[in-house]
């Protein structure tokens, strides 16, 4: 399977723990975006990476979750001190873009890791 | 601020109809505009995409239209089937750097044997 995976797909924690999440995009594609979807709601943006530089980061990312792309492969992003607030689902995408021109930047998703804080 | 609005909320049809689902946007500066398919608890399928320049797209059963100036698309399901059912998301990326789609709350969409 060459599309996007995400690790654990389930996650259930005690209120306090730390969480780290995995996701593996398409393997050429450079950029690589953290959303949340809550219950009912449309996917919010987190955070994006443009190969191994993080460029952008939303209001809705606390000081409490950090993300990392090493190498530009894979990205973890880790939630300290989970709060039931944090329960969601943590959606990855990946995508493919290049600076001229600029293709269409079609993003992939992943299956997402389901986070329930107790 | 961008904010994208799908309507409606949920559709309830039987198996064959034509259907139409529906999504606005405030700010016409967008990148592109993608349609995605979610399954409950699933992750997203991404369905049809539009660039800015664009007015339409079309696969198999699916098309999909772009109104820049006045923020709107349209998503048209033909021939409507049961496993069509699903939520529909609607999400528009915007024209600045990161390209980070803004999404709107989804259509639920049942086609009825």
């Amino acid at each position: 399977d060459t599309g996007v995976s995400q690790d654990p797909r389930h996650k259930i924690t005690k209120r306090g723990q730390n969480v780290t999440f995995r996701c593996d995009p398409i393997s050429e594609h450079n950029r690589l975006y953290w959303y949340r979807q809550t219950l009912g709601q449309g996917p919010e943006f987190l955070t994006y990476f443009q190969n191994e530089a993080q460029l952008e980061k939303s209001r809705l990312l606390s000081d409490r979750f950090s993300a990392e792309r090493p190498k530009g492969s894979f990205s973890t992003l880790e939630i300290q001190r989970t709060e039931q607030g944090d329960s969601a689902m943590y959606l990855c995408a990946s995508s493919f873009v290049i600076g001229v021109p600029r293709i269409t930047n079609e993003q992939f998703f992943g299956p997402g890791t389901r986070l329930t804080v107790l | 601020k961008q904010e994208v609005t799908q309507i409606p909320a949920a559709l309830s049809v039987p198996e064959g109809e034509n259907l139409v689902l529906n999504c606005s946007f405030t700010d016409s500066a967008i990148y592109n505009l993608q349609w995605f398919r979610q399954d409950p608890g699933k992750g997203l399928t991404s369905l049809l995409l539009i660039q800015s320049s664009q007015r339409e797209q079309t696969s198999g059963r699916l098309n999909a239209s772009l109104d820049k100036s006045s923020g709107r698309s349209t998503l048209y399901i033909a021939a409507s089937q049961p496993g069509d059912s699903a939520t529909y998301l609607c999400a528009v990326g915007d024209d600045q750097g990161a390209q980070k789609l803004v999404f709107g709350q989804g259509t639920r969409l049942t086609i009825n044997p």
